[in-house]
This record gives C-alpha cells, structure tokens and sequence, in this order.
C-alpha cells in the first residue's frame, strides 16, 4: 500500500524566515502530488498541486514545491514565512486516474511575530 | 459559488448509538469522498461515492457506510458507535474530470461519549 511521510511534525519558525516541509511518497507508478493546509478552526484547503510537467510547482500565498521523482519527494517550500502561516500542512498522494487521497500524518507550523 | 457544506458541525452521541452525518458537494461536483481525521491516525480515507454508487472503501469496519443521492448529496452512518469513532469527518467534493483536486468541507466533530 502506498504511505506519505512528513519529515517534521512540529516545526518553529520566526517571521521571514525560510521554510521547508519534507515529503516522501511510496509508490513507484504514476502519481499526483497534493499540499493541504489546514488553517485554526478552518477547512482543508488546496496549496498546491502537480500532476504532470514542470516538477517546480508553484501555490497560493507564495509557496511552492519541488517533484523530485528520483527521490520520490515533494517538499514544500517558502522563502519569507508570515505569522498568518501558522497552520498545519498535509502532503498528499493519489495514484494517477484515481481519486483517492493518502496523506501524511501533518506538520504543525508555527511562526512567531 | 458555495464550498461543500457539512452538516451537523457538532455532535454528541453516546457509545452504541448510531450516527448520520450529511454532505452537500460543490455545485457540478459529482464524486463525493468520506475522511475521519484524527490527532493519532491522521486523514484515513473511508469511501468515495459517484453516480450513487460506492466506487472505493478504505480499511473501516462495516459499521461504517454511506450513500449517494441522484442529487450527488452523501450521508455517512456509523452504528453501534464506540468511544474510538469521536473524529473530525471530512467531506470532500471533486467533478469527474482527470487531474482535478478535492473541495474539502469544515467537518463535522463528533464526540463519543
């Protein structure tokens, strides 16, 4: 069965400081690669996406990831982080054709003012 | 355009009753899938439902099931509830297109007491 592991589950960051949440994938077929974030009190909302072309994908609110098929990881990156991204961030995994999600168990990012 | 809609948000209930969530997809949406989060399990996929049918089933007993209207609203039901089913349940929502992600819901929280 395929997995999602997140590197980090609790990460502490200060104001502009540059973020990265690891992700790795197991399952060598054809996938489509997911970042959720889970803002206090609110739902699930997509980040970003990646499906097929350009492995650099680019996301909302300044974030983007890199597909490294090599290394069968999807990391999450930032250059300047905001308080106001203070939230906890699920990679996801489908296999390419079907629907069905398997995430990682979540990091929590805090970033202080 | 208005996002998946889940109802109730909260409930109580107590073990070995029976429970059943309600979900309305974004409008056009006509695959509907089922998640329970939890702080120690995470995103566990329950089911997904298109065409008024089930069209995948994740590792949960079969106390666990749901349903699709023709209108593509869902409803989940878990009997004989155990202490074990307080969650976070998830709706999502996704049109029948490839390479499309999944609308989230805000959840229902349900309490087992």
């Amino acid at each position: 069965a395929q997995s999602v592991s997140q590197h980090n589950h609790h990460v502490i960051l200060s104001e502009a400081a540059s973020l990265e949440l690891g992700c790795n994938y197991s399952y060598g077929g054809t996938v489509n690669l997911f970042w959720y974030v889970q803002y206090p009190g609110q739902h699930l909302q997509l980040l970003l996406k990646y499906f097929s072309g350009d492995p650099l994908v680019k996301g909302i609110k300044g974030f983007e990831a890199e597909f490294i098929k090599s290394k069968f990881s999807f990391n999450l990156r930032k250059p300047s982080v905001q308080w106001s991204d203070t939230a906890e961030y699920f990679c996801a995994v489908t296999l390419s054709g079907y629907s069905t999600l398997t995430f990682g168990k979540g990091t929590m990012l805090l970033v202080s003012p | 355009k208005a996002g998946v809609t889940q109802t109730p948000r909260y409930l109580i209930k107590t073990r070995g009753q029976q429970v059943t969530l309600s979900c309305s997809p974004i409008s056009g949406h006509r695959s509907v899938s089922w998640y329970q989060q939890t702080p120690g399990q995470g995103l566990q996929f329950l089911f997904e439902y298109f065409s008024e049918t089930q069209r995948n089933k994740g590792n949960f007993p079969g106390r666990f099931s749901g349903r699709q209207f023709s209108n593509s609203r869902s409803e989940m039901n878990v009997s004989t509830l155990e202490l074990g089913d307080s969650a976070l349940y998830l709706c999502a929502s996704r049109p029948l297109k490839e390479n499309t992600e999944a609308f989230f819901g805000q959840g229902t929280r349900l309490t087992v007491v």
